[in-house]
């Protein structure tokens, strides 16, 4: 697609649970974003992968929260013993080359809308 | 101090006038800096990217940068009902190792009709 894609695009699960995001960047985009937005905030920054690895994981709030880029395409975050403060729209973002300016622009997938009941 | 400060609003413009978006930024290394629209329930969609100082025009939007003072701001002319939404300032080190996005809260704009 054209598109940065996630799914679920919904996912609601209750407190305890395990839960994977997945996020299909644009093709040909080295770097790839997480990101979390709570309502009436901004997103604020999870994770970033460079190709497989990840570059800054400085976001990950605690170690319930992990994800991976195994072959620096597809990216799966995953959410352990799912707490209710976990609710969030989970934005995943590509772009093209971090850090070159007029490369660097990240361009957002549509979100997965996570609700912990 | 918030290292992206935005006005949260809500800001109110007539149909056809200019809305006028600011932004601060605490980080002095900060390389790139971006405005994002983001309608209710939706991602944020780039609307314009800015590197240098002065302003950048795309159509009817006008984003400008002075970096002495850590300032961004988003000037729509003609403004259109549908571009009622919330914007978001973003910044970035855009040097390797510093590229992720710090986002203000946003600055929610409605245009009346």
């Amino acid at each position: 697609g054209a598109g940065v894609s996630q799914t679920p695009s919904n996912k609601v699960t209750e407190k305890g649970k395990y839960v994977e995001l997945r996020c299909d960047p644009i093709s040909g985009h080295t770097a790839l974003y997480w990101y979390r937005q709570s309502l009436g905030q901004g997103p604020e920054f999870l994770i970033y992968f460079q190709g497989t690895g990840a570059a800054d994981d400085s976001g990950l709030p605690n170690d319930r929260f992990f994800a991976v880029r195994p072959e620096g395409s597809v990216s799966t975050l995953k959410i352990q013993r799912t707490e209710r403060g976990d609710s969030a729209v989970y934005l995943c973002a590509s772009s093209f080359i971090p850090g070159l300016k007029s490369k660097d622009t990240q361009y957002f997938g549509p979100g997965t809308r996570l609700t912990v009941l | 101090q918030k290292e992206v400060e935005q006005n949260s609003g809500p800001l109110s413009v007539p149909e056809g006038a200019i809305a006028s978006l600011n932004c601060t930024y605490s980080d002095r290394g900060s390389q790139s800096f971006f405005w994002y629209r983001q309608y209710s329930g939706k991602s944020p969609e780039l609307i314009m990217s800015i590197y240098s100082n002065g302003d950048k025009e795309d159509g009817r939007f006008t984003a400008q940068l002075n970096k002495a003072s850590q300032y961004v701001s988003l000037l729509i002319r003609d403004s259109q009902p549908s571009d009622s939404a919330t914007y978001l300032c973003a910044v970035s080190g855009a040097n390797f190792g510093n590229e992720k996005l710090t986002f203000g809260t946003g600055t929610r704009l409605t245009i009346i009709p």
